[in-house]
């Protein structure tokens, strides 16, 4: 079955700082890879998508990801953190992203982003 | 353009009560889904609807839930009766098949079942 596994729940970065938000996959065929964000009392918010083109994805808001066959994982970046980037992002996950599978994500956990000054 | 509208934002109920939650999805789009968000168990599909015929309900916990879709724009899910551990907020999504699984969420319905 297809899953997604989001390392660590809580990940705090200074204002300004590198932000790295892990994700790694399980799927036997290529999925459909997604980072959504969720700020407080709202819902969510697609970041970026991975769905079989280049593998390093650029997204909104300043956010990248790079999707590594290699080594399972989809990782989410931003060079420059800033106060506005806190909120909790999810990685989620599509496999056989035809058919009766369209639009069924598999969601992680969440990882709760905190940015001080 | 508008985005997917859900309604109520909030509601509070008490347990045993007849809950309704609607959904208008985004103008052209042929997919509704409807998720859950708990604290224990996450963002979970619950069901969803392609062209205003339900697909996969296999994330309907029971028989309490229902969901419908009688027009391409408005979806309700229905929890009779409600119970405490259905207290959750609940996301109507929509999507356009041609978008390659670009899914649009609501704001969300905030239910709290006491």
């Amino acid at each position: 079955a297809q899953s997604v596994t989001q390392l660590g729940s809580h990940v705090s970065v200074s204002e300004g700082a590198l932000v790295l938000l892990r994700c790694n996959y399980s799927s036997s065929v290529p999925p459909y890879l997604f980072w959504y964000v969720q700020y407080p009392n709202q819902g969510l918010q697609l970041l970026l998508k991975y769905t079989s083109a280049a593998t390093l994805v650029k997204g909104i808001n300043g956010f990248e990801a790079e999707f590594k066959k290699s080594e399972t994982s989809f990782h989410l970046t931003k060079p420059s953190a800033h106060m506005s980037d806190a909120a909790e992002y999810f990685c989620a996950v599509i496999v056989n992203a035809g058919g009766t599978s369209y639009g069924k994500l598999t969601f992680g956990q969440g990882t709760i982003l905190t940015v001080h000054p | 353009d508008a985005g997917v509208i859900q309604s109520p934002r909030h509601e509070v109920t008490e347990m045993g009560q007849e809950v309704t939650l609607r959904c208008k999805p985004i103008s052209g789009h042929d997919y509704l889904f409807w998720y859950r968000q708990t604290m224990m168990r996450g963002l979970e599909l619950l069901i969803y609807f392609n062209n205003n015929v339900p697909i996969d309900d296999s994330g309907m916990p029971e028989d309490r839930f229902s969901a419908k879709m009688p027009n391409a724009s408005f979806s309700t899910l229905k929890i009779q009766p409600s119970e405490p551990r259905d207290s959750a907020v609940y996301f109507c999504a929509s999507s356009d098949s041609s978008s390659g699984n670009t899914i649009y969420f609501g704001e969300g319905s905030w239910l709290t079942v006491v």
